[in-house]
């Protein structure tokens, strides 16, 4: 089974604070991907990752940056975090080859409040 | 106006009834529809996909896409209470960069006992 996991489920930060959320997945997928959720906006691609050290903005980069070191390992970074920031993130993966290339694995989610 | 339209809910309806779960979309170059479950405090999982229009049955589960209408939908027969969760549809057209999926809002369903 894969598995994604997220360094933390639930998180409360203050304005201005730099702000890091990891994600591992251990399937050896090369694409990974961060999102954000929110109420009747659905899933909002932030960045994803073809592979190690590639990036590529998505939809909503604004305020967010990310860094993918491993393979296995793909970190979201906020900036100087903001009051509109706080939202559900969930990351996922993807495995790069087969006939399935749009599934994509989610993790948990962690849930951010910025205060 | 979205890409992808869905009508959030919340959806309640009795167990073992019907359930019918939609989305309409617009751009027209969408192929793979899938539906994505997401229980609550989880991250979503693939339920179901289909490829260009058609029906697609597993179990208890239909997904049905009508290209020409731009509409798709997901039919959940003899509901469960461990149905109840969001259903999210997602869709790719296979030749954008990098395979993106769109997403809808998401369609809250509960199911009572």
């Amino acid at each position: 089974d894969v598995k994604v996991t997220q360094s933390s489920r639930y998180l409360v930060k203050r304005t201005g604070e730099k702000v890091f959320l990891e994600c591992v997945q251990d399937m050896d997928h090369e694409n990974m991907f961060w999102y954000r959720q929110d109420p009747g906006l659905g899933l909002r691609l932030i960045y994803f990752s073809y592979d190690v050290k590639m990036k590529e903005k998505g939809d909503i980069p604004e305020g967010y940056s990310v860094s993918r070191e491993k393979k296995e390992r793909f970190s979201l970074i906020l900036e100087s975090a903001s009051t509109n920031q706080t939202s559900m993130y969930l990351c996922a993966s993807r495995i790069y080859r087969g006939l399935k290339n749009y599934e994509q694995y989610f993790g948990p989610g962690t849930r951010l409040t910025v205060t | 106006q979205k890409e992808v339209e869905q009508d959030p809910g919340p959806l309640s309806v009795p167990e073992g009834a019907i359930v019918s779960l939609n989305c309409t979309y617009s751009n027209s170059a969408f192929q793979y529809f899938m539906w994505y479950r997401q229980y609550s405090r989880k991250g979503p999982e693939l339920l179901m996909y289909t490829y260009s229009s058609g029906n697609k049955e597993d179990g208890r589960f239909t997904a049905q896409v009508d290209k020409s209408s731009k509409y798709i939908s997901l039919f959940i027969r003899d509901s469960q209470p461990s149905d109840s969760a969001t259903y999210l549809c997602a869709m790719t057209n296979l030749v954008n960069a990098g395979n993106m999926l769109t997403f809808g809002g998401g369609t809250r369903l509960m199911v009572k006992p």
